[in-house]
């Protein structure tokens, strides 16, 4: 069964349009959870989520964990071509072995201009 | 310049062929991390290892091996048992820190059947 689940699995928006891509868990140990972009290759780090109800912002980019739900959101605002790109929720979950890190599938963004 | 390395960018594989995938880092992370990705799906862990000389299997270990002799390097061989090889292998490492860790990750190499 699916440990992280995102949706919707793909979106076309354009430009100029406010996206909110969702991430829902289901771990044992829950330390983190974190937003990635990937373009071609590989992916890059956006956010780390802790705490439940503190938004990250980074420009046009906010996230915002809740623990209650086991989910977080990721918003773009004014989304440009330069978004398009899959956005991958990970959570960390800590087992006594060691962390690990359980990717959902990933939302594919189109921004049209 | 720190960063993690992946070489080769694509590596092709005959029937019956082992092949090793290369990842080098040098930031001092503890945590290396390997990752298959396939069109459509999320990341799926193959091994992981946290200090030298240990590893753990993930997810999908069977048909790939993996060592860790040095801090720097974790180099993941598939083997011929992987009998679905085809994928995007993404190489990660972190930094253990007190609590939190962040991954972060190579170029990633490109796998194909001949």
């Amino acid at each position: 069964e699916d440990k992280v689940v995102q949706s919707p699995l793909s979106l076309v928006v354009h430009e100029g349009d406010t996206v909110t891509l969702n991430c829902s868990y289901e771990v044992t140990n829950f330390r983190s959870l974190l937003w990635y972009k990937q373009e071609k290759k590989a992916p890059t780090f956006l956010f780390m989520l802790t705490s439940s109800g503190i938004e990250k912002k980074s420009g046009r980019l906010s996230s915002i964990l809740d623990k209650k739900e086991l989910s977080s959101i990721l918003n773009i605002t004014a989304t440009q071509t330069g978004d398009s790109a899959i956005y991958l929720c990970a959570v960390d979950d800590f087992a006594n072995t060691g962390n690990q890190f359980y990717f959902g599938t990933g939302t594919s963004l189109t921004v049209i201009p | 310049d720190g960063g993690i390395t992946q070489s080769p960018k694509y590596l092709f594989r005959k029937e019956g062929q082992n092949v090793t995938l290369s990842c080098e880092q040098n930031l001092n992370h503890d945590a290396m991390y390997w990752y298959r990705q396939d069109p459509g799906q999320g990341l799926r862990l193959i091994y992981y290892s946290q200090i030298v000389n240990d590893f753990q299997k993930g997810d999908i270990a069977e048909g790939y091996s993996v060592s860790r002799e040095k801090k720097e390097s974790f180099p993941l061989t598939v083997t011929s048992a992987q009998k679905n090889p085809t994928a995007f292998y993404l190489c990660a490492s972190s930094d253990r820190g007190l609590y939190l860790e962040t991954q972060y990750f190579g170029p990633g190499t490109r796998l194909l059947v001949l």
